[in-house]
């Protein structure tokens, strides 16, 4: 069965940081694509970036909402990929997904993981 | 402001069939075929509906039907069930940043 877990999430103080975890089973993770996608509360979901595998130099795209902020990374070892975020704001507040790109799509969803910035 | 535009709630009776319409440009929605479909119950995590436009995924009811015209995007529910009641995204790739784009989302409500 695939599943991706995430992990890492909190609260944390405006200009601060996090580094969220997608640790991930059930499929080929070194040969897949992560994508992360975000959802405020009571809000729609919101593409926040994505890193590719290795046989495209684990290429990165990010939304300009938060390019320069957010890092993504990966460890095939452990078949885990990461989101650093720095320089936090209060609109950076969501659960954040980390989901899969086999079909052309956002196949499987991890369950999130709450990040809230506040003071 | 969503990149895709969805109407914000539709309705339909147990049994009848309900559309929901997602409109882009000819940037994203008119010039690829990666549209996508996704169904997301309260406190839950989205789950993929319909792929490349038209496609199920494995297990997923074939009550559910994508479609695509010029540059709106459209899902289909026929015979429409109490479970079926929740939000639903659209998605496709662009090309332009960002290179992926949701709708706003659709509240299916089954009276």
């Amino acid at each position: 069965e695939v599943q991706l877990v995430e992990s890492g999430g909190g609260l944390v103080q405006p200009g601060g940081s996090l580094r969220l975890s997608c640790a991930t089973s059930g499929f080929t993770f070194s040969a897949s694509d992560i994508h992360w996608v975000r959802q405020a509360s009571g809000k729609g979901l919101e593409w926040v970036g994505r890193i590719r595998h290795k046989a495209y130099d684990y290429a990165t795209a990010y939304a300009a909402s938060v390019k320069g902020r957010f890092t993504m990374s990966r460890d095939d070892s452990k078949n885990t990929a990461y989101l650093q975020m720095n320089s936090l704001r209060t609109e950076d507040t969501a659960v954040y997904y980390c989901t899969t790109w086999e079909l052309r799509a956002f196949d499987i969803w991890g369950q999130g993981t709450m990040v809230t910035v506040s003071s | 402001q969503s990149a895709l535009t969805q109407p914000a709630s539709v309705s339909g009776s147990p049994g009848q069939s309900i559309t929901i319409s997602c409109t882009g440009t000819s940037s994203d929605v008119g010039d690829y075929n990666y549209v996508s479909w996704y169904q997301q119950h309260p406190g839950k995590a989205p789950k993929l509906m319909i792929y490349d436009v038209t496609n199920r995924p494995s297990g997923v009811s074939n009550r559910f039907s994508g479609s695509k015209s010029g540059n709106t995007a459209s899902l289909t529910i026929s015979g429409l069930q109490a479970e079926d009641e929740a939000d639903y995204y659209c998605s496709s790739y662009a090309s332009s940043s960002p290179n992926w784009v949701f709708g706003g989302g659709t509240k299916l409500t089954v009276l």
